[in-house]
């Protein structure tokens, strides 16, 4: 297996523009998370989905994110209208419900000039 | 879920055994106890779970007292590729595990030649 996929694996914007991150899961995942990382705050879980339905979104930061997963081989996380202050690593990690392991992806590192 | 305190970094030389220790004071007797490395520019990666006493694989040992209110990871005969962040996690497994995983804000192990 590939693993979790993230792309693109790192993205430039400016300020105002809307950004889209994508993440395919591990075949045979029904778990799926969102994640992003700054110095400053770490590691922070935003969303996560069981079977392609949300679960908890308490993490998302405001309503300019959004998470989406149409199918279970998919994800898309989208920021609208981006700002600086959104500049971090955002990771997706999957997992199988029948065992207690995430698995990340290699992260999309984001930079809003 | 409870809360964790590790040391925030720790230094190492080539060839020694290294330990993070981190305190869970308010552990739940349905948490387990788990350990994720994460290299620069990675995702954090599962490396260790316990729930009591001793438990070894092929890339650490995790040593857990009695009364479950710490937990030790150790790391035989470190590399300078050990070089790593360290996060001690702690949560419910099983159907009481709602898929959230909390991140503090890890040990910064540096290992030197």
């Amino acid at each position: 297996d590939a693993g979790v996929i993230q792309s693109p694996r790192h993205e430039v914007t400016e300020m105002g523009q809307e950004v889209t991150l994508r993440c395919k899961p591990i075949s045979g995942h029904d778990y799926l998370f969102w994640y992003r990382q700054t110095m400053m705050r770490g590691l922070e879980l935003l969303i996560y989905f069981n079977n392609n339905v949300p679960i908890d979104d308490s993490g998302m930061p405001e309503d300019r994110f959004s998470a989406k997963m149409p199918n279970a081989s998919f994800s898309t996380l989208k920021i609208q209208p981006s700002e600086p202050r959104d500049s971090a690593v955002y990771f997706c990690a999957s997992r199988d419900s029948d065992q207690e392991t995430q698995y990340f992806g290699p992260g999309t590192r984001l930079l809003v000039l | 879920l409870a809360k964790t305190t590790q040391p925030i970094s720790m230094d190492s030389y080539e060839g020694q055994e290294v330990n993070i220790t981190c305190s869970h004071n308010n552990i739940a007797t349905n948490d387990y106890i788990t350990w994720y490395q994460q290299f620069p520019s990675q995702g954090p990666r599962f490396i260790i779970q316990g729930y009591k006493t001793k438990v070894t694989n092929e890339v650490a040992s995790l040593f857990i007292p009695a009364d479950r209110k710490s937990s030790t990871l150790s790391l035989p005969r470190v590399s300078l590729s050990d070089t790593a962040v360290y996060y001690c996690l702690v949560g419910p497994l099983g159907s009481s595990n709602t898929g959230k995983l909390i991140f503090g804000q890890g040990t910064t192990l540096q290992v030197k030649p």
